[in-house]
């Protein structure tokens, strides 16, 4: 199965910034449009932002929206997402998930697989 | 687009069948997915499209449903499906959400 490997993560106080990174083991990442969900502590999973292979589409969550960042450098095979006026609310763990693709290259469709993960906490 | 689902959590034995329900609160055709997650792991996709399994899911997971009410059903429950279930639409693709989640968890 594709492999998927967050890092980044850490404690952080309110109001303060932190770049999450996504890498990929055994295939190009670069290929694929990506998403972040997270999940806070016991609680479900929440969609956070999308970016397709090429950049051009990017999509945020509501919650999320002017405050984070979703990029990627292909060349290394990476990408990010940085996280601005950081608020408690958005402790959790953070998953980089592979999309699915579909019929229409660019836009989100289903999250096949997904990385372990990497755990923000946001408290003073 | 809201995805509702029921129960919260559903106590069973290995061995019995259970259905899982998620309702939208407006019509998402088929665009639906269930995912599985067990303690301390990452989801994982079962279905997509309401009633398509994933690479390498067994047959005793079967999706149906479309427009607003779907089920999940898992036939002959094994000690390695007691765990929390999601359903997702991508019908607002700008927005996908998931549902609240069911803990199917052993009697």
């Amino acid at each position: 199965q594709l492999q998927l490997v967050e890092s980044g993560g850490g404690v952080v106080q309110p109001g303060r910034s932190l770049r999450l990174s996504c890498s990929a083991s055994s295939f190009i990442l670069s290929d694929f449009d990506v998403h972040w969900v997270r999940q806070a502590p016991g609680r479900g999973l929440e969609w956070v932002a999308f970016i397709s292979s090429d950049e051009k589409n990017k999509f945020y969550g509501d919650s999320v929206k002017g405050r984070f960042t979703v990029s990627r450098d292909n060349a290394k095979n990476t990408l990010f997402l940085q996280m601005n006026s950081l608020r408690p609310e958005d402790t959790a763990m953070y998953y980089c998930a592979k999309d699915q693709g579909g019929e229409v290259r660019g836009l989100p469709y289903y999250f096949d697989s997904w990385g372990h993960g990497t755990l923000v906490s946001v408290s003073s | 687009i809201v995805l509702t689902q029921s129960p919260a959590t559903l106590s069973v034995s290995p061995g019995e069948s259970v259905t899982l329900s998620c309702r939208a609160s407006q019509s998402v055709g088929v665009y639906l997915a269930w995912y599985q997650q067990t303690p301390g792991q990452a989801p994982r996709l079962l279905i997509y499209d309401a009633s398509t399994r994933a690479t390498g899911i067994p047959a005793r997971f079967t999706g149906g449903g479309s427009g607003t009410d779907f089920t999940l059903t898992i036939s002959g429950l094994e000690p390695e499906d007691f765990a929390v279930y999601y359903c997702q639409q991508r019908m607002n693709w700008r927005r996908p959400t998931f549902g609240g989640g069911t803990k199917v968890e052993i009697k």
